[in-house]
């Protein structure tokens, strides 16, 4: 299986800076056929499922707020908050969808408000 | 609008079978593009896909390694609806669980997931 790996934990951001999270996978995630990396981004509030924010590393889902950007190549990727607001506040988790199953999460970085 | 809906018993007794149904509105099991998922999070695994049935002509299903012996997920044609059974749980199983539907855009698909149920709560404990 692809393990995930996330950075940091958590992280606190003063209302209207940068949040910036890290994940890396134990392999290339990079799909040939499409030339696209198969890496996507979730963000969960509290009693809520996860909420597909990015997929294809830097793709945003409809309706995303263009605040968040995913980029990277190869293993190692970054999901950026610009502008944080206090609605940005949950966790953040990566998912690998290489290949064939399964598919991996991380496990996730908090994002509080400083 | 889709929506998936979750129903099943949130406590079990370690041995016993974990049933949970996704009842399916705005969209149909037998979709020839969507694949229907089993996903769970606990605080000691995180969030854990579990596995998926879809429908390409035929019926077809994979499982997350770690649960394969023990897991079934099926669909119900007749409710438009799809099921997990997970048997032999013990306390390591306690976790929300999630039915998910996979990302599609026009004929474009991807393993994410952006349609999600409410989620269980499972407890399993003696």
């Amino acid at each position: 299986d692809i393990v995930m790996t996330q950075s940091p934990d958590s992280l606190a951001v003063s209302l209207g800076e940068r949040a910036t999270i890290n994940c890396k996978s134990s392999q290339s995630v990079l799909h040939s056929p499409d030339n696209k990396h198969h890496l996507a981004w979730y963000q969960q509030k509290p009693g809520q499922p996860p909420k597909l924010l990015i997929y294809w590393a830097s793709t945003r889902q409809s309706g995303v707020p263009d605040r968040f950007s995913g980029s990277g190549s190869g293993t190692d990727f970054t999901l950026t908050i610009n502008s944080l607001r206090a609605e940005d506040v949950a966790v953040y988790y990566c998912q690998q969808h290489y290949g064939t199953p399964p598919w991996t999460f991380g496990h996730g970085t908090q994002v509080e408000i400083k | 609008q889709v929506q998936l809906q979750q129903s099943g018993p949130g406590l079990l007794k370690p041995s016993q079978t974990l049933s949970l149904t996704c009842a399916i509105s705005g969209d149909s099991v037998s979709s020839n593009t969507a694949t229907w998922n089993w996903i769970r999070q606990s605080p000691s695994r995180g969030l854990e896909w579990l596995g998926r049935t879809n429908y390409r002509s035929r019926w077809y299903s994979d499982y997350a390694p770690s649960v394969k012996s023990r897991i079934t997920i099926s669909p119900d044609t007749s409710k438009n609806q799809f099921s997990l059974q997970l048997n032999s749980v013990s306390p390591e199983d306690t976790a929300v669980y999630y039915c998910a539907r996979r990302f599609c855009r026009g004929i474009m698909c991807l393993d994410v997931f952006d349609l999600w149920g409410q989620g269980t709560l499972v407890t399993v404990s003696s």
